[in-house]
C-alpha cells in the first residue's frame, strides 16, 4: 500500500513558466511533508518543506501548497529554470516515527 | 557536496559475493539511514540507526546486513543477493531520529547491480 503518491512520473513546462508538480497521500496522520530534488548521479537534496499546521509555505521561487482536506500537496516553481530540470520527491512523516515516507518521483524537464 | 559520502559510486557483483557498501558523514549528525530506489519505485527505507544503534530494521532479508561502528559511519555488507536486489542504494542522516522534521541529507548512493 503505497500511501504517498505521485501519479505523473514525468512533466515537461517552458523556461519561465510554472512548473506545478503535485503530491497525493492516504494517512491523515501525516504530520509534516518535504519535496526532494534529485540530479542523475546524484542523492536527493532537500529543497522546501511545511508542516500540517500550514497550507503555504514559500521560499523564493519554490512554493508549497497543502490541501488536508484533499489530502493533496503541491510545489510551484515559478518562473522555471533549465537548472529545475531534475526529478522531484514528495516525502510525508509522522510525529515520533523514524522514517519518511517518500513518493515515486516526477521527472521535471525544463525546455528552453 | 552534501556532507554524506558514500563509496563506491558503482558496484557489480555475481551472487556468491560479498561486498560491503560505505557511509561517512561529518555533520554531526547522531542518526544514519540506508535507503533503497529501485526503478520506478519509491525510496524505501531499509535501516535507521541512532547514536549507533539500530532503532528499526524494515524487513529487510538477512542478506542485507547493516553495521554502525561510530555515529559517522554506516557500512551495509552484502551476501548472497539477488538480481532483483540490484537498485541505488542511498545514504541519510539527519540530527537525531526524532526530528524528521528536519531534512535529512543524502550521499549520492551507490549503484548496484548484481549478475
Amino acid at each position: 500500500d503505497q500511501q504517498v503518491k505521485q501519479n505523473s512520473p514525468s512533466l515537461s513546462v517552458q523556461e519561465g513558466r510554472i512548473s506545478i508538480l503535485n503530491c497525493d497521500y492516504t494517512n491523515s496522520m501525516f504530520d509534516y511533508f518535504l519535496w526532494y530534488k534529485k540530479y542523475p548521479a546524484e542523492g536527493p537534496t532537500f529543497l522546501i518543506s511545511i508542516s500540517s499546521i500550514k497550507d503555504k509555505n514559500e521560499d523564493g521561487r519554490f512554493t508549497v501548497f497543502l490541501n488536508k482536506s484533499a489530502k493533496h500537496l503541491s510545489l510551484h516553481i515559478v518562473p522555471s529554470q533549465p537548472g529545475d530540470s531534475a526529478v522531484y520527491f514528495c516525502a510525508a512523516s509522522l510525529q515520533g516515527a523514524q522514517k519518511l515516507v517518500f513518493g515515486q518521483g516526477t521527472r521535471l524537464t525544463i525546455n528552453p | 557536496e552534501t556532507g554524506v559520502t558514500q563509496t563506491p559510486r558503482h558496484l557489480v557483483m555475481g551472487m556468491t559475493n560479498k561486498k560491503s557498501l560505505k557511509c561517512e558523514q561529518h555533520l554531526g549528525h547522531n542518526a544514519m539511514y540506508w535507503y533503497k530506489q529501485s526503478a520506478k519505485k519509491p525510496l524505501e527505507l531499509m535501516f535507521v540507526y541512532s547514536l549507533e544503534e539500530r532503532v528499526e530494521n524494515n524487513s529487510v532479508p538477512s542478506r542485507f546486513s547493516p553495521e554502525c561502528p561510530n555515529s559517522s559511519h554506516l557500512f551495509l555488507h552484502l551476501h548472497t543477493l539477488q538480481p532483483e536486489d540490484s537498485a541505488l542504494y542511498l545514504c541519510a542522516s539527519s540530527q537525531d531520529i526524532a526530528a524528521w522534521n528536519t531534512e535529512a541529507f543524502f550521499g549520492q548512493g551507490t549503484r548496484l547491480t548484481v549478475v
